[in-house]
Parts: C-alpha cells; sequence; structure tokens
C-alpha cells in the first residue's frame, strides 16, 4: 500500500500570501495518478487538482501542482479568504488502489 | 451538471448492517464512469471503501473487503453500499463520488451522510 504523508500539518498564513503543501508518497505514484482535494467545514471535499498538474474545471488560475514520483506539491497563490481550508492529495494505481493523505489545514494567521 | 446524493439510515445499532443509496442526476450510470464510496470518520481523514462499474465490476479497500458489498441499479441510476457488522468505529460521514475510467481522481463528490453507530 502506497502511505501518503503530507507537511507541514497545518500553515498559518495571511490572505495574499502563498501556500506551498507537500505530498510525500511511499512508493513511486504510477502515471502521476496524484489528485489534491479542497474540504471546508460541513463540505464534500472539491477537485482541486489531478494527474499532478491539471486544474479541474472551474479551478482559479492561483493553484498549481505539480512533481513527479514520490513528491508532489499544491501551491496557492496570493491566497483568498475562501482558501482557508484542509487539503488532501490523494493516489491512485497500487494495490488498494487508493489512498489518502492525512490533510494539511491551511488557517489564517 | 451532474449530481450525486446519498441517502439512507442516520443511526445504526452495532452488528447492523449499513446500507446507504447514491442517486445519479444529469448523467447515465451507464457511462463510462466507476462509482465509488468514501467515509470520513469526524474530525478525521478520508477513507476510500470501493467502487463500482456499470458492468458489474468492483474494487474494495483490502481492509474492509470482508464487509463491504457494491451495487448498481441501472433503471433507477443509482448504486449502492452495504457494510456488514458494524461498529462504533464505522461512524463517519459516507460520500458517494463519480471517477472517470482509466483515471485516479473522483469529481464531484455527494454532500455527504452522516452515519451514526451507537447502541
Amino acid at each position: 500500500e502506497i502511505v501518503l504523508t503530507q507537511s507541514p500539518g497545518t500553515l498559518s498564513l495571511s490572505p495574499g500570501e502563498r501556500a506551498t503543501l507537500s505530498c510525500r508518497a511511499s512508493q513511486s505514484v504510477s502515471s502521476n495518478y496524484l489528485a489534491w482535494y479542497q474540504q471546508k467545514p460541513g463540505q464534500a471535499p472539491r477537485l482541486l487538482i489531478y494527474g499532478a498538474s491539471s486544474r479541474a474545471t472551474g479551478i482559479p488560475d492561483r493553484f498549481s501542482g505539480s512533481g513527479s514520483g514520490t513528491d508532489f506539491t499544491l501551491t496557492i497563490n496570493r491566497l483568498e479568504p475562501e482558501d482557508f481550508a484542509v487539503y488532501y492529495c490523494q493516489q491512485y494505481g497500487s494495490s488498494p488502489p487508493i489512498t489518502f493523505g492525512p490533510g494539511t489545514k491551511v488557517d489564517i494567521k | 451538471q451532474v449530481q450525486l446524493q446519498e441517502s439512507g439510515p442516520g443511526l445504526l445499532k452495532p452488528s447492523d448492517t449499513l446500507s446507504l443509496t447514491c442517486a445519479v442526476s444529469n448523467d447515465s450510470i451507464s457511462s463510462n464512469y466507476w462509482w465509488g464510496w468514501i467515509r470520513q470518520p469526524p474530525g478525521k481523514g478520508l477513507e476510500w471503501l470501493g467502487y463500482i462499474h456499470y458492468s458489474g465490476s468492483t474494487y474494495y479497500n483490502p481492509s474492509l473487503k470482508s464487509r463491504v458489498t457494491m451495487s448498481i441499479d441501472t433503471p433507477k441510476n443509482q448504486f449502492s453500499l452495504k457494510l456488514t457488522s458494524v461498529t462504533a468505529v464505522d461512524t463517519a460521514v459516507y460520500y458517494c463520488a463519480r471517477k472517470p475510467a482509466g483515471t485516479g481522481q473522483f469529481d464531484p463528490w455527494g454532500q455527504g451522510a452522516l452515519v451514526t453507530v451507537s447502541s
């Protein structure tokens, strides 16, 4: 099973700053099947990034994903008030096919 | 756009069987997607339970495989989850979601259904 580790656990930033979130896999993620989700309290997760770097439909371009193999990054440029939330990475491909990281909370400093 | 909506009992007793249904609107469940279930215990992270294709093919999380069954009802355009012998650790918000075939991501997700297991 591929284990995903996210860091930091909590990121305290101010609106307008850049957030850099890390997702590290215990083994190489095949075909860069790595996705990022945003979850706000009381809401379902929302897909932000798939295939490590492709933005989902309707996602602002301040969100970007990068990385390959075992190291992936979600960058949020110029944090907006609505971006403060929990972010999860998710991989697909190994056995079991789907695992999620523990999440990074981005909160207001 | 496509919408998913979970439904089912919100309170179960230990040893009961959890049964949830996900109704799909604005898309055919027979299209080339996998239909999945993910759960989230209160205040915790996400756990993938499994997914099903309209052909009947399924993949389950090995940690729950002996207790999980998923099915599809094509005429009603919905799919279902059954989890047997529940305990308090199965208390969670259960989400249904769509995954395009050949890809790894879930989009969109239903709003979620809270299932509490308590005696």
